[in-house]
């Protein structure tokens, strides 16, 4: 496709469940971004990659949070043992990867955990 | 760190008529790049506007201009012309020369009445 797909589009889960959260960037685009975006605030970073780099994990906010892009294409996120401060909205960017490369957006995975 | 600051939540403007949304940030570097995105309801961020810190000439895309005041570190977005499709939420993004995250204000929800 043309531009960055992320799957499921909403998810409902069960606290302390596991999930998975599915990002397809763009073809080309050596860097892939994790954001998270909790009811009415703006983004906030979670994890970054870029080629064959090591990621910088800087923003995940505890060790249930885990990322992963296999082949530098698709992207999963994963987060372990689920809270329900975890429900918010997880967008996927990609871009090429230089200063000025803006990054396009998928239209995100809406969690929510009960 | 960086830091990103929207003081308006919220803002609404008559269709035709011209809005100014405010963004200041907080940089020691002398190198960076300035950004506004629009969230539609659809969730997906796109990318409104962009501007290089050692450019002194405001960006231009249309109907949307930026004032970009490097000494204030104030970077303000002004929609001309406001059309019921610019409805969406602002956000203001700043990244410096040498990162690769982007880091995003508050966010202002724009409402364009009729």
């Amino acid at each position: 496709g043309a531009g960055v797909s992320q799957s499921p589009s909403n998810k409902v889960t069960e606290k302390g469940k596991d999930v998975e959260l599915r990002c397809d960037p763009i073809s080309g685009h050596t860097a892939l971004y994790w954001y998270r975006q909790s009811l009415g605030q703006g983004l906030e970073f979670l994890i970054y990659f870029q080629g064959n780099s090591a990621p910088d994990k800087s923003g995940l906010p505890s060790d249930r949070f885990s990322a992963e892009r296999t082949g530098g294409s698709v992207s999963t996120l994963t987060i372990q043992r689920t809270q329900q401060e975890d429900s918010a909205v997880y967008l996927c960017a990609s871009s090429y990867g230089t200063p000025l490369s803006p990054l396009h957006f998928g239209n995100g995975t809406r969690l929510t955990v009960t | 760190a960086q830091t990103v600051t929207q003081s308006q939540p919220e803002m609404s403007v008559q269709e035709a008529e011209t809005v100014t949304l405010s963004c200041t940030y907080d940089t020691s570097e002398s190198d960076y790049y300035l950004f506004w995105y629009k969230q539609p309801p659809s969730r997906q961020m796109i990318l409104v506007i962009r501007q290089e810190a050692y450019k002194q000439q405001n960006a231009t895309e249309n109907r949307f201009s930026v004032n970009f005041q490097k000494a204030a570190k104030s970077f303000s977005l002004k929609i001309s012309d406001s059309q019921l499709g610019d409805a969406a939420m602002y956000f203001c993004a700043y990244k410096n020369g040498s990162a690769r995250q982007l880091t995003f204000g508050s966010g202002t929800q724009l409402t364009v009445l009729p």
